[in-house]
């Protein structure tokens, strides 16, 4: 079946713009996470949303940064007057149940460079 | 919070066999995941330990001890496709905290002919 969807796989935009980065899950999947990644780092997690429980927004590195999820699987997170140094890869991942056994599949990520 | 910590970079040639070491140092420890990496491509679910011992899946196997905070990956008969960054990602016990996993910076694998 289909993996876990990203959109756009770039984006370049100016320093001080906002930009929306979107993740369509694997179908059935009830948990949804945002990590990012910069190069040489490990993958920083930054939300997960878990059914119609409240997320864990506590990675989110500043007020600049949200993320949604409608109806239980489409998820945007956006990024407001975006910096240089959000420059990064931003990975979406899913999980088929809750807790720590469920593997995360993640999607190809999108690569956003702040100029 | 928790530190984890794994070589940056591993050389071996075709053929033979890898050990990738991960350390880790928890307030609170539910399990252990692999994931391999490809540049620019996706992580991928290899592994999961979350008792003590050795859990083998064909080349690839993952050891865990608990009490001594420390997992491997063992990476046998290597073929140069095994070219990758390999992640270790712990997941900690709190039940609200069970979505936060968190990934050691990675290893560099690089097989040579």
């Amino acid at each position: 079946g289909a993996g876990v969807s990203q959109s756009p796989s770039n984006k370049v935009t100016e320093k001080g713009k906002d930009v929306e980065l979107r993740c369509d899950p694997i179908s059935g999947h009830t948990a949804l996470y945002w990590y990012r990644q910069s190069l040489g780092q490990g993958l920083e997690f930054l939300i997960y949303f878990q059914g119609n429980s409240a997320p864990d927004k506590s990675g989110l590195p500043s007020d600049r940064f949200s993320a949604e999820r409608t109806g239980g699987s489409v998820s945007t997170l956006t990024i407001q007057r975006t910096q240089q140094e959000d420059s990064a890869v931003y990975l979406c991942a899913s999980s088929s149940g809750w807790g720590a056994d469920s593997p995360l599949h993640f999607g190809n990520g999108t690569r956003l460079t702040v100029t | 919070g928790q530190n984890i910590d794994q070589p940056t970079e591993m050389t071996a040639t075709e053929g033979a066999i890898v050990q990738i070491n991960c350390t880790y140092q928890t307030s609170g420890f539910n399990g252990l995941f692999w994931y391999q990496q490809h540049a620019g491509e996706a992580p991928t679910f290899l592994s999961y330990n979350v008792l003590d011992g050795l859990e083998e899946k064909g080349r690839f196997s993952s050891f865990l001890s608990r009490s001594k905070g420390y997992s491997y990956l063992l990476l046998k008969e290597l073929q140069m496709k095994d070219s990758a960054s390999y992640l270790c990602a712990v997941t900690p016990r709190k039940a609200d905290s069970w979505g936060k996993f968190q990934f050691g910076a990675g290893t560099q694998v690089v097989v040579t002919p």
